[in-house]
């Protein structure tokens, strides 16, 4: 049984640019959620897609979008990024009402 | 909106020593609750997971409790050891959204 996988595992960006994150969910999951998490805080929920489709959403800006293929692969997209937007980026995947599945996550640093 | 603490944000113990770490909540209408590990700069490791049905779940040194009806949950790590040293989260998944819900941490230093 694999894990959530994510990639990268780190990236260092200028203010204004975008990033791409990228999450393979575990296998059986089909329903993937991203959060973000500030130094010394737990993590934030970012959206959710189930079937491909976003089925829910946190308090974060529409330059927040996300996709999911077909396989339950996720990506995530940051446009016109802050230096705000800093922080570990998890993903995980869960299926039902399971308990959910976490990645190692990408650190985000924009500078 | 959802609210979980979680008390005491730091703890210093010698080893040996049994951990106990709160989780609160402020609105009991919850799918399950979930207890996770996090090392420094890592993603987060699943511990133990109780539906809102149950009351406690066990997996080896570890024993988690849930009331859902006051808000809350503790996490009881027996014979605690300097590998224990990690920041543990809880988080809750509520019946009416589509997310979890997590307290900023508990950060355990197990002295050697």
């Amino acid at each position: 049984e694999t894990g959530v996988t994510q990639s990268p595992t780190h990236l260092i960006k200028t203010r204004g640019q975008q990033v791409t994150l990228r999450c393979s969910s575990q296998s059986g999951h089909n329903t993937v959620s991203w959060y973000q998490q500030a130094l010394g805080q737990g993590p934030q929920f970012i959206f959710q897609y189930y079937r491909e489709e976003e089925n829910g959403r946190g308090n974060f800006p529409p330059r927040f979008s996300g996709l999911q293929f077909p396989n339950y692969s996720s990506e995530l997209n940051v446009n016109a990024l802050e230096l705000d937007d800093s922080a570990l980026y998890l993903c995980a995947s869960s299926w039902g009402l399971g308990g959910y599945t976490f990645g190692s996550g990408t650190r985000l640093t924009v500078v | 909106k959802q609210e979980v603490t979680q008390i005491p944000a730091a703890l210093s113990v010698p080893e040996g020593e049994n951990l106990v770490l709160n989780c609160s909540f402020t609105d009991s209408a919850i799918y399950n609750l979930q207890w996770f590990r996090q090392d420094p700069g890592k993603g987060l490791t699943s511990l133990l997971l109780i539906q809102s049905s149950q009351r406690e779940q066990t997996s080896g040194r570890l024993n988690a409790s849930l009331d859902k009806s006051s808000g809350r949950s503790t996490l009881y790590i027996a014979a605690s050891q300097p590998g224990d040293s990690a920041t543990y989260l809880c988080a809750v998944k509520g019946e009416e959204d589509y997310k979890l819900s997590f307290g900023a941490g508990t950060t355990v230093t197990v002295r050697a």
